[in-house]
């Protein structure tokens, strides 16, 4: 059965710090999609980043950096130098056979302090 | 654009009354969505439409009713509202049903149920 697992229920930092955001997941499809969304206190989802299971490459874009390991079944997101705007729910999901049915992990609550 | 509109963005209910949450998309996306994100456990899918007259059961159906009769509109209706229906609910839509683009989502609706 596909699922998605985000073991840190929550990870406070000071701000500047590193900040690593582990999401492991299952499925027994070969093709799936992996997605990060932000969530922040004011409540809507921000989509941050889709990555398809054929296509292994890390990405940076500015702060954040992504990894995507299929042999570990992992797709961790690290935001460098965090700032306080940061601060929010992140969630890893997974859409596997299509209709953009997301199975969304419990989420990680980052807090990020001045 | 406006994107994805979601009403109301709060709603109180007492046990057994009926409510419709309307969710509408001007964005001409044929895949649209609802979810429920309760605490600790990230959002979960209830149910999805891949086109007009079309649509499936998600994850948590239970209780819930959905139609969709033009591409722009999926509105939700709970039949008997039942405190265990407390949640916020997002509805979300994508471009294509194949998972291979991202689903944006309204704002949400909290939903409390007395």
């Amino acid at each position: 059965a596909q699922k998605v697992t985000q073991a840190q229920t929550e990870i406070s930092v000071v701000e500047k710090e590193d900040v690593t955001l582990d999401c492991v997941y299952e499925t027994r499809d070969t093709t799936y999609y992996l997605f990060w969304y932000k969530q922040p206190p004011s409540g809507e989802l921000v989509f941050l980043i889709r990555r398809n299971s054929f296509d292994e490459q890390n990405e940076i874009s500015g702060r954040y950096s992504w990894n995507f390991q299929k042999s570990t079944s992992s797709f961790n997101f690290t935001i460098t130098a965090s700032q306080v705007v940061d601060s929010a729910v992140y969630f890893c999901a997974l859409n596997e056979g299509g209709y953009n049915k997301l199975i969304f992990g419990a989420g990680t609550r980052l807090a990020v302090h001045p | 654009n406006a994107g994805v509109t979601q009403t109301p963005k709060f709603q109180v209910l007492k046990t057994g009354q009926s409510m419709t949450l309307q969710c509408a998309q001007d964005m001409n996306h044929e895949y649209m969505s609802w979810y429920r994100q309760d605490p600790g456990m990230g959002l979960r899918l209830i149910h999805y439409s891949v086109g007009a007259g079309i649509t499936d059961q998600g994850e948590v159906p239970n209780g819930y009713n959905v139609s969709r009769s033009t591409t722009e509109d999926f509105p939700l209706r709970l039949l008997s509202a039942a405190p265990s229906q407390t949640s916020v609910y997002f509805c979300a839509s994508s471009y294509s049903a194949g998972g291979n683009t991202e689903a944006f989502f309204g704002q949400g609706t909290r939903l409390t149920v007395v």
